[in-house]
This record gives structure tokens, C-alpha cells and sequence, in this order.
């Protein structure tokens, strides 16, 4: 079971918006930066948001994240086809011997 | 171009052993901690094990604490992870992923599966 925890799937139309939830705790979100992947299966998971709410260079501004307290959020305005993914929110814990903590995923379906 | 490129994964009987190396290319190797994440099939990404850049600090996911062991090659640009006394709850793909700061992941490797089955 993930220490952080993201709804299982959401959904919506294209050019809609979309918003993913990330919970955790003091020792994880609530005191370490928190940031986002996009996977599609067979490849190479990808950052999109780093130190809660940067974007790396080339990720589209269409992408945005935010944090409050324990809790983080993952925004996509504009929804494409080729956003159709599983989307991952992960941050260091603080607990002793815990070390990363990924959330436990979310699909983005594009209906 | 930064890039990671895993190996060393396959077919491996219960208790069995395998080492699982990461090259890397285009960056300053020496200069970063890395980490090795899997993924079991259907499953989400789950986190191992962390080495930092000089390899004086090493972290390990209690899943993983006593099996397997992470090391670095900085002359050769490479990243390890010898894993032992395999089970099935192991298989997945192993993905390499270089930690760019406080917390962040990237880039990461393409993986490499690892199955274990008798």
C-alpha cells in the first residue's frame, strides 16, 4: 500500500481540464518538496513537476502543480490524446528507514 | 543528450541472483546521487534504493534492506544494483533515474525486466 495517496483513475474530454490529488503526511509532503511523473507503459517514466510546482524545460505550460500542507495537486488544462497515461506524485519521507515515496498512481483517460 | 541505459535483467530462478547495471552518458556522473525504482506488473512505481554521488550515503526500501546492494563506479560511469535471494514479488522492470535535486527524478532509464520464475 503507497504511503501517498492519488484517486485511481480520472477523466475527461478533450480541451478539458483535469486535476490529480496527491495526499500524504508531515513527514513526506508536509515537509519535502513534492514532484510529479507522466508514465506511459514501456517507457521511460518522465518529470513534469519538480520542488512542487516547476516545470523542466520542454514540458508544456499546460501542466501545473501546487502544494498545500500534506497534500499536492497535479493540473492539465487542455487535455490531449497523448496525455492519456498513468501520473505518479512522489517525495523523500522524513520517517526513519522510509526513504522515497511515490504515490499510488493515477490514470488519465481522455474519453 | 543525458541519458541512462539499464542491463543485466532476465529470467532468474527463485533465489537466485542477478546484478543490474546503469550507464550513463552526457552528464556529469560523478556529480549526482542516483536511485534504482521498479515496477511490478500492474503495479505502480515503487522506489529501492538511493546512493549518493561520492557513495558515502545509501538508502534502501525495506522490501529490498539485507538482499540487495547498490554501488557506483564513477571512473566508469556506471551504477549498480546486485540483488539476491530473488523472489517472485521481485519480478518487474528496474529503472535507474538520476536524482536532479531536492527530490526529483530525471532523466530515467528505459528499464530492464527482471523475472523470477522457476
Amino acid at each position: 500500500q503507497s504511503v501517498l495517496t492519488q484517486p485511481p483513475s480520472v477523466s475527461a474530454a478533450p480541451r478539458q481540464k483535469v486535476t490529480i490529488s496527491c495526499s500524504g503526511s508531515s513527514s513526506n509532503i508536509g515537509n519535502n518538496y513534492v514532484s510529479w511523473y507522466q508514465h506511459l507503459p514501456g517507457t521511460a517514466p518522465k518529470l513534469l513537476i519538480y520542488e512542487n510546482n516547476k516545470r523542466p524545460s520542454g514540458i508544456p505550460d499546460r501542466f501545473s502543480g501546487s502544494k498545500s500542507g500534506t497534500s499536492a495537486t497535479l493540473g492539465i488544462t487542455g487535455l490531449q490524446t497523448g496525455d492519456e497515461a498513468d501520473y505518479y506524485c512522489g517525495a523523500w519521507d522524513s520517517s526513519r528507514g522510509a526513504g522515497y515515496v511515490f504515490g499510488s498512481g493515477t490514470t488519465v483517460t481522455v474519453l | 543528450e543525458v541519458q541512462l541505459v539499464e542491463s543485466g535483467g532476465g529470467l532468474v530462478q527463485p533465489g537466485g541472483s542477478l546484478r543490474l547495471s546503469c550507464t550513463a552518458s552526457g552528464f556529469t556522473f560523478s556529480s549526482y546521487s542516483m536511485n534504482w525504482v521498479r515496477q511490478a506488473p500492474g503495479k505502480g512505481l515503487e522506489w529501492i534504493s538511493y546512493i549518493s554521488s561520492g557513495g558515502g550515503n545509501i538508502f534502501y526500501a525495506d522490501s529490498v534492506k539485507g538482499r540487495f546492494t547498490i554501488s557506483r563506479d564513477n571512473a566508469r560511469n556506471s551504477l549498480y544494483l546486485q540483488t539476491n535471494i530473488l523472489t517472485d514479488k521481485d519480478t518487474g522492470v528496474y529503472y535507474c533515474a538520476r536524482e536532479g535535486g531536492d527530490g526529483w527524478f530525471d532523466p530515467w532509464g528505459q528499464g530492464t525486466l527482471v523475472t523470477v520464475s522457476s
